[in-house]
């Protein structure tokens, strides 16, 4: 069963580093049909695409968010990462992370699985 | 980069049909083609109900149907029931891989 868990600390420090780690099981993240990406959404607000990535290392990322967010993969453990660094209060959010298609026989432009999210905190 | 502008709220009576509306301003028309709609209830997981403009996954009720006219992509349902009481977002899977989301609409079922 195809499945994606987020996991990392709940509550980080103003200009401290957010990470988060997303597992993937029941499918190989090396998949040529997706990307996997992270989507984040500040309590009682819409969604905010974070930025994508390929099991070969390609990134594309959020220009507002560019600056301040890596993503990477780890495909000898089916997971991806994110860091977000100089966090500020602005960045408490659920950090949800999500499989999408990018080739057929995927549904192309769209995150068809998703993580149940990570709440993320920032505060002193 | 794109925008996309949905209507912050949409109301219906059960069994109506209401369309949420998804206007793309951006100089990259082309690429608008790939529209996505998600369904979100309170304090749950985005669900996938279209892709590609107007395509359902397996398992979505054929009561959720895309369209798309120039820039502005509608996600219809007809026959609303109270469980479709949701936010709904549409999103843009533009060129460069990029992905934008719409600000979300909440559907109240009267």
């Amino acid at each position: 069963q195809l499945q994606l868990q987020e996991s990392g600390p709940g509550l980080v420090k103003p200009s401290e580093t957010l990470s988060l780690t997303c597992t993937v099981s029941g499918v190989s993240i090396s998949s040529r049909s997706y990307y996997w990406g992270w989507i984040r959404q500040p309590p009682g607000k819409g969604l905010e695409w974070i930025g994508s990535i390929y099991y070969t290392g390609s990134t594309y990322y959020n220009p507002s968010l560019k600056r301040r967010v890596t993503i990477s993969v780890d495909t000898s453990k089916n997971q991806l990462s994110l860091k977000l660094s100089s966090v500020t209060a602005a960045d408490t959010a659920v950090y949800y992370c999500a499989r999408l298609g990018d080739k057929v026989p995927a549904a192309i432009g769209a995150f068809d699985i998703w993580g149940q999210g990570a709440m993320v905190t920032v505060s002193s | 980069q794109s925008v996309l502008t949905q209507p912050a709220s949409v109301s219906g009576s059960p069994g109506q049909s209401i369309t949420i509306s998804c206007t793309e301003t951006t100089s990259d028309v082309g690429g608008y083609n790939y529209v996505s709609w998600y369904q979100q209830h309170p304090g749950k997981t985005p669900k996938l109900m279209i892709f590609g403009v107007g395509n359902r996954p397996s398992g979505v009720s054929n009561r959720f149907s895309g369209s798309k006219s120039g820039n502005t992509a509608s996600l219809t349902i007809s026959g609303l029931q109270a469980e479709d009481e949701a936010d709904y977002y549409c999103s843009s899977y533009a060129s460069s891989t990029t992905v934008v989301f719409g600000g979300g609409t909440k559907l109240t079922v009267l």
